[in-house]
């Protein structure tokens, strides 16, 4: 079945530090690939997608590519803030296949200042 | 305004209890969705509605029953509540059928089961 794996934390970083979350996935047919972020105490926000190989996707600084050859969808900031301190989750969604958003374990990011 | 919101935002309650949790989205959305995030904030899908009508039912104790009496609310009652039933439940909703992609998420409700 689909199912994704990303690296697991707990990550601690130090401001303007450069940040990388590994992801990568197992999916039958062609996923579209998400970046979701929980901050403390909410719900999950959608941060970024991809919906096809070699699509970026970016958004408040942080960028991830879809990359078929690879099956990853690693998530990237060139340089963190404090605010950025969240629980990160990548996901897939396959039409035609489980038709259900599968989540990666999360990773907890805390950013110092 | 609130796009999707749940209550109560924190449940405490005794093992044997039955329980509710309510969701209710604003966005005009076909489909919602009920998640359980467990300690180790691992998150899996339970269930999924579109226009009132059950589509993905994980396995999940049939102590847990969505019911959904329009398409902008998506309840879940529990029937004899166990320990392991302690986490954070999120109601997600997506605009149109179970299809489309990107999900917009509540704030959760945190139930707690002593």
């Amino acid at each position: 079945g689909d199912s994704v794996t990303q690296m697991e934390g707990p990550v601690t970083l130090s401001e303007e530090a450069f940040l990388t979350i590994n992801c990568t996935y197992t999916a039958t047919g062609y996923p579209s690939l998400f970046w979701y972020v929980q901050y403390p105490g909410e719900g999950l926000q959608l941060l970024l997608k991809a919906t096809k190989a070699d699509d970026k996707g970016s958004n408040k600084g942080f960028e991830a590519t879809y990359r078929k050859e690879t099956t990853s969808f690693h998530l990237e900031k060139g340089s963190v803030q404090v605010s950025d301190s969240a629980v990160y989750f990548c996901a897939l969604f396959t039409q035609g296949g489980s038709e259900k958003l599968v989540f990666g374990k999360g990773m907890k990011l805390t950013v110092n200042p | 305004d609130t796009a999707v919101s749940q209550t109560p935002k924190y449940l405490v309650t005794q093992m044997g209890n039955d329980k509710s949790i309510k969701c209710e989205q604003n966005l005009g959305h076909d489909t919602m969705y009920w998640y359980k995030q467990d300690s180790k904030k691992f998150l899996k899908i339970m269930f999924s509605y579109n226009n009132k009508e059950l589509i993905i039912n994980e396995t999940v104790p049939n102590r847990f029953s969505p019911k959904s009496p329009d398409k902008a609310h998506l309840n879940l009652h529990i029937n004899s509540l166990e320990l392991g039933d302690s986490a954070v439940y999120f109601c997600a909703s997506s605009l149109a059928g179970p299809r489309t992609d990107t999900q917009y998420f509540g704030p959760g409700t945190r139930l707690t089961v002593l």
